[in-house]
């Protein structure tokens, strides 16, 4: 059982459309990340977010936290084939060995 | 430039044998470093944390006799796939973090077992 459930799975979709991916928990996280990963390589970081209630921009993506800390969403506007891969969230574990913990994934595909 | 570099990229080996991957931070003395599993299409799932000077610590299900690992320097940590079989196929990821910011992640080794 996840303890991070991303939706949806996988989604495909044409260039310029805009889209949304969801990171939700029945936990409370004092922060999560996001990380997008392409084929044949490690994740890379996208943001942290660590105030309930918080906007984060990064260029076209937008990245919100839940006001209960319990859930994330990352929106792309315009999406362009460069974002394909797969999206992660993610959390640190509190204990000393400060372990990542990721979310389901989410596979985003973006025609040209 | 990379921050934690793995090695090999790809691996193919015969069942039966066994792999070993290394995992090197190259900027940042690490005490702990950690190694994930990815299945094609899925997450990644968190196999153990690589403890340097001492024993490893294993997620539930992990065997730990067939999923060496190593940490023998502040450096360097391996992961040695032993006796491996087809399901052991899969994409191997090593990460360290620094503090209490990001993770930084391997390029990962694509191990097929034949």
């Amino acid at each position: 059982t996840q303890l991070l459930e991303q939706s949806p799975q996988f989604l495909s979709i044409q260039e310029g459309e805009n889209l949304t991916v969801y990171c939700n928990s029945s936990s409370v996280f004092s922060s999560l990340q996001w990380y997008r990963q392409e084929p044949g390589e490690g994740p890379v970081l996208l943001v942290t977010v660590v105030t309930g209630g918080e906007v984060k921009k990064l260029k076209r993506l937008t990245f919100q936290f839940g006001d209960a800390r319990k859930d994330s969403s990352l929106h792309i506007t315009a999406a362009q084939p460069g974002d394909t891969g797969l999206y992660l969230c993610a959390y640190i574990s509190s204990g000393s060995a400060r372990q990542l913990t990721f979310g389901s994934g989410t596979q985003l595909t973006v025609l040209p | 430039g990379a921050v934690v570099s793995q090695h090999p990229s790809w691996v193919i080996c015969k069942s039966g044998t066994s792999v070993k991957i290394e995992c090197r931070s190259l900027d940042f003395q690490a005490t702990t470093m950690f190694w994930y599993r990815q299945f094609p299409k899925q997450s990644l799932m968190l196999m153990a944390t690589s403890n340097e000077g001492s024993k490893a610590t294993y997620e539930q299900g992990v065997e730990k006799d067939k999923f060496l690992i190593n940490h023998a320097s502040l450096t360097l940590s391996t992961l040695t796939v032993t006796s491996a079989h087809p399901e052991d196929s899969s994409f191997y990821i090593c990460s360290r973090d620094r503090g209490n910011t990001e993770a930084f992640f391997g390029q990962g080794t694509r191990l097929t077992v034949v």
